[in-house]
């Protein structure tokens, strides 16, 4: 079956540590895409890559950082420099930039 | 710069009622997507409207493109409490030039009984 996993769908962290967050899919798409949603609240974009190699900052970068080594994984870490981490983060792909986006189930954040 | 505006944001109706969600956006555009957002869940695609006068349905959805009047709108007929969800609309900008989706700040939708 195609799609795209994040994992964990869970994770716990101490305030300070990095924490990275696993993307993958296996829908041969050439863009994926990074969010953040707070309770409540609509999404955020944080990262997006077009292809591999290459990746641009959204609207709220700071205290994030990806990479894009492989076209099918888009890790995301969360930095001790991101103030309010805490939140649940979502990844998509989508076979061009402005076409449909896919989601995966996402990874719920706490950190204290 | 496209912007996507959803109204209303939040909506609260009885079961049995109807009721539309509109997307409004900003820019030329002739492709549009619909998601259902469950709580605590990630988003899954509801609509894919590709053309001018696209007209989808699913049960008791049915989703339609004006792009004309760069308008959107989400009708829900007869609602059931299993509607209830946030629900959020997303343009392709390309027409305007951009290169990625731009969604819509989400309408929460409670079914009451």
């Amino acid at each position: 079956d195609g799609g795209i996993t994040q994992s964990p769908k869970y994770l716990f962290r101490k305030e300070g540590q990095n924490v990275t967050l696993s993307c993958e899919q296996n829908l041969n798409h050439d863009a994926m895409y990074w969010y953040r949603q707070d309770p409540g609240q609509g999404l955020r974009l944080i990262y997006y890559s077009q292809i591999v190699n290459d990746f641009q900052k959204g609207d709220i970068a700071e205290g994030y950082s990806v990479s894009r080594e492989k076209k099918e994984s888009f890790p995301l870490t969360v930095t001790s420099a991101q103030k309010n981490p805490t939140a649940f983060y979502l990844c998509a792909s989508s076979e061009w930039t402005a076409y449909e986006q896919y989601f995966g189930p996402g990874t719920r954040l706490t950190v204290t | 710069e496209l912007k996507v505006e959803q109204n209303p944001l939040f909506l609260s109706m009885q079961e049995g009622k109807n009721y539309t969600i509109y997307c409004n956006y900003s820019t030329t555009s002739d492709r549009l997507y619909w998601y259902r957002q469950d709580p605590g869940k990630s988003l899954e695609s509801l609509f894919v409207l590709l053309s001018n006068g696209a007209v989808k349905q699913e049960g008791r959805l049915m989703a339609s493109l004006d792009t004309k009047a760069r308008l959107s709108t989400l009708h829900i007929t007869a609602a059931v409490h299993d509607l209830s969800a946030t629900y959020f609309c997303a343009v392709d900008p390309t027409q305007g030039g951009s290169e990625k989706l731009v969604f819509g700040k989400g309408t929460k939708l409670t079914v009451n009984p």
